[in-house]
C-alpha cells in the first residue's frame, strides 16, 4: 500500500494525558498537512511542512499541541495535557509541491476520543 | 473572513442526477476541490477547478463561477454507493503559497432505492 498511513487508528484517552500520532506521507510528497474534523465539520487546518520544515501553523493548535517532521518524511503531531474539546478525527494529508499539488491525499486518521 | 456555505444534507433517488452547490467568501482564491468522504474514512478527492466553466470526469462534473463565488458538483446516474459526505474546498493563496484547503462543513447525500 503507497497511500498515506496513519498510527494509530483509534485513541482513547484520560484528560490531562498527552497523546502523539504519527503520519507517513507517501514517499515522494514533499509537503504534509495536519487536518482536525469534528463530527457534521469539515476538516479544519492545523498545520503544514514542507520537508521539515514546519511552514505555517493555524491559531487552533494551541501550545499543548506540538508537530514535526525531522527527517522530512514522517511526522508526529502531540497533544500534551488532553481535554476533552480535543476528541476530534486527526487527518493527515500529503502532496507534492507546487506546480504538480493540485491533489491532496489524505491518511483514514486517527480518532481521538479524550474521557 | 473565510466562509464556505453548502447544504447539510440531501435526498435523491437511484438513477437520477443531484447538484450540490458551494458558495465560498474567503481571502483569495486558487482553487476549488471536492472531495467525497464515506463515513468513518478519509476524504477522497474528486475534481478540482481554477478556471471558470465545468471539468467533466465521468459521471462526476464540477462548475465554477470565479466572478460569483459559486461552485457545484453534479452526480449523474447516481448509485447507493454514492451515500456520503461531499466536501467543498477552497485552495487559500493568502498565506503565500502553503496550499492550504479551507473546508465548508459538507453536504450528506442520502441516495434512495
Amino acid at each position: 500500500d503507497t497511500g498515506v498511513s496513519q498510527d494509530p487508528r483509534h485513541k482513547i484517552t484520560k484528560r490531562g494525558q498527552n497523546v502523539t500520532f504519527r503520519c507517513d506521507p507517501i514517499s515522494e510528497h514533499n509537503r504534509l498537512y495536519w487536518y482536525r474534523q469534528t463530527l457534521g465539520q469539515g476538516p479544519e487546518f492545523l498545520t503544514y511542512f514542507q520537508n521539515e520544515a514546519q511552514l505555517e501553523k493555524s491559531r487552533l493548535l494551541s501550545d499543548r499541541f506540538s508537530a514535526e517532521r525531522p527527517k522530512g518524511s514522517f511526522s508526529t503531531l502531540e497533544i500534551q495535557r488532553t481535554e476533552q474539546g480535543d476528541s476530534a478525527m486527526y487527518l493527515c494529508a500529503s502532496s507534492l509541491a507546487p506546480p504538480a499539488h493540485n491533489e491532496q491525499f489524505f491518511g483514514p486518521g486517527t480518532r481521538l476520543t479524550v474521557l | 473572513g473565510q466562509n464556505i456555505d453548502q447544504p447539510t444534507e440531501m435526498t435523491a433517488t437511484e438513477g437520477a442526477i443531484v447538484q450540490i452547490n458551494c458558495t465560498y467568501q474567503t481571502s483569495g482564491f486558487n482553487g476549488l476541490f471536492w472531495y467525497q468522504q464515506h463515513a468513518g474514512e478519509a476524504p477522497t478527492f474528486l475534481s478540482y477547478n481554477v478556471l471558470d466553466g465545468l471539468e467533466e470526469k465521468g459521471r462526476f462534473s464540477s462548475f465554477l463561477s470565479r466572478s460569483k463565488g459559486y461552485s457545484y458538483l453534479l452526480l449523474k446516474e447516481l448509485q447507493m454507493k454514492d451515500s456520503a459526505s461531499y466536501l467543498c474546498a477552497v485552495r487559500d493563496r493568502l498565506a503565500g503559497n502553503t496550499g492550504k484547503l479551507i473546508f465548508g462543513q459538507g453536504t450528506t447525500l442520502q441516495v434512495k432505492p
